[in-house]
């Protein structure tokens, strides 16, 4: 049952490098998203998805793309990273109409 | 739009003793869910207990139970009988009930969250 899937766990990059962070669920959920926690601000909603081919941005979407072209797999990419995205990183899903999120183990993402 | 507020940073508790977590909302939506998630160490998200805004009766789970004042918006925590297992931060969450499921309607929005730490 491996419900939420993130990975990388770990990742250390350097100012300027791309990366993408793989998020995939086998629940068959419409709903998807991705999370950023930092130290004192809880979790900050960066983009979601309700369905294939459709996101949006959430709170904090600045430096981050996003794409949903099956909907299994909802990859995050950083374009060009900077030290203000070091953060831990979590994908979540949901199905329709329900209300409890689940989650991924998260990803500690640290910029040097 | 609506926000979630915990007031309460760090929190500390006697193992088997009772603590109780605070989390106020704010919101014009009549129809919603609350949620209390759990984050041990090991930093997995896990969900503790939720509750409905239409029902009435707080919900339970085990030790874990909600003081939910839909007048007040307020959804506190309490847990009975701490263990050791329960040292964690606590998030508080919202998210409009699904009369729209397209948009950010569907959107959890998470307080900043409350460290326990739990004394032997």
């Amino acid at each position: 049952n491996a419900g939420v899937t993130q990975t990388p766990k770990f990742q250390v990059l350097k100012t300027g490098q791309s990366m993408t962070l793989q998020c995939a669920q086998d629940m068959n959920h419409e709903y998807m998203s991705w999370y950023r926690q930092d130290p004192g601000m809880g979790l900050r909603l960066i983009h979601y998805s309700v369905g294939a081919g459709i996101t949006d941005q959430g709170e904090v979407p600045n430096g981050y793309n996003v794409s949903r072209s099956t909907t299994e797999d909802f990859p995050l990419r950083l374009l060009s990273a900077a030290p203000s995205q070091t953060s831990v990183y979590f994908c979540a899903s949901r199905g329709v109409n329900t209300g409890e999120l689940f989650f991924g183990e998260g990803s500690r993402l640290t910029v040097l | 739009a609506q926000t979630v507020t915990q007031s309460q940073p760090e929190m500390s508790v006697q193992e088997a003793e009772t603590v109780t977590l605070s989390c106020t909302y704010d919101t014009s939506e009549s129809d919603y869910y609350l949620f209390w998630y759990k984050q041990p160490p090991s930093r997995q998200m896990i969900l503790v207990i939720r509750q409905e805004a239409y029902k009435q009766q707080n919900a339970t789970e085990n030790r874990f139970s909600v003081n939910f004042q839909k007048a007040a918006k307020s959804f506190s925590l309490k847990i009975s009988d701490s263990q050791l297992g329960d040292a964690a931060m606590y998030f508080c969450a919202y998210r409009t009930y699904p009369l729209n499921y397209g948009g950010s309607q569907g959107n959890l929005i998470f307080g900043k969250g409350t460290k326990l730490s739990v004394k032997p």
